[in-house]
């Protein structure tokens, strides 16, 4: 079993449009939790972390239920330049600083 | 911010030969770097984590004879696919903490632009 799990999609959603992302993790002993995203063929960068508590950050909200081991993302009112590839990603107790990555999940937004 | 440099962002090369790819932290030192490889359509993999001035520390499955791994200056780790094969072709990503404006905390991680490797 993967240690991140995302759905790959691709989803497609017309611009405007409000989109949620989820995963999974299997190791309960994770620490830190973050949304990177990825633009074909470039290094992923920090969208932002994931709190217990939940964080927004402009149209951009994640929450993490550690019950669960699930981590979500919403996107609202996107935008073209949404259109990427986000990756789930988690940080172990042990594991230092190096992250473990989901597969990502595939958004293409329409005009 | 902080910004980790690769070198060569692309390279292409016969079979048999090796292949060294530079990462360097431009504006922050770093004891430790970390190594990913990135197939098509797949997670990003971790593959070692750098030391400076010690032996890199290799994830299961991967060769340490193969991937040379040195770092020999808290700015600059090099990776050095050795004898490479086509089943090499991959995107080879570094990234690196910044530890002073991270302090106690995990802070964040700075990767590197990549370098795609193709192996003819």
């Amino acid at each position: 079993r993967k240690e991140v799990e995302q759905d790959p999609g691709p989803f497609n959603v017309p611009e405007g449009a409000t989109v949620a992302f989820n995963c999974t993790y299997s190791n309960s002993a994770s620490q830190s939790f973050f949304w990177y995203r990825q633009d074909c063929r470039k290094e992923p960068k920090l969208l932002m972390s994931v709190y217990s508590s939940g964080n927004e950050d402009g149209r951009f909200t994640a929450q993490l239920n550690r019950a669960s081991q699930y981590i979500s993302l919403l996107i609202r009112d996107s935008k073209l330049s949404d259109s990427a590839t986000y990756l789930c990603v988690v940080r172990g107790r042990n594991s230092g600083y190096a992250l473990n990555f989901g597969k990502g999940t595939s958004l293409l937004v329409t005009p | 911010g902080a910004v980790v440099s690769q070198h060569p962002s692309w390279v292409i090369c016969k079979s048999g030969t090796s292949v060294k790819i530079e990462c360097r932290s431009l504006d922050f030192q770093a004891t430790t770097m970390f190594w990913y490889r990135q197939f098509p359509k797949q997670s990003l993999m971790l593959m070692a984590t750098s030391n400076e001035g010690s032996k890199a520390t290799y994830e299961q499955g991967v060769e340490k004879d193969k991937f040379l791994i040195n770092h020999a200056s808290l700015t600059l780790s090099t990776l050095t696919v050795t004898s490479a094969h086509p089943e090499d072709s991959s995107f080879y990503i570094c990234s690196a903490r910044d530890e002073v404006r991270a302090g106690g905390g995990h802070g964040e991680l700075f990767f590197g632009e990549g370098s795609r490797l193709t192996v003819l």
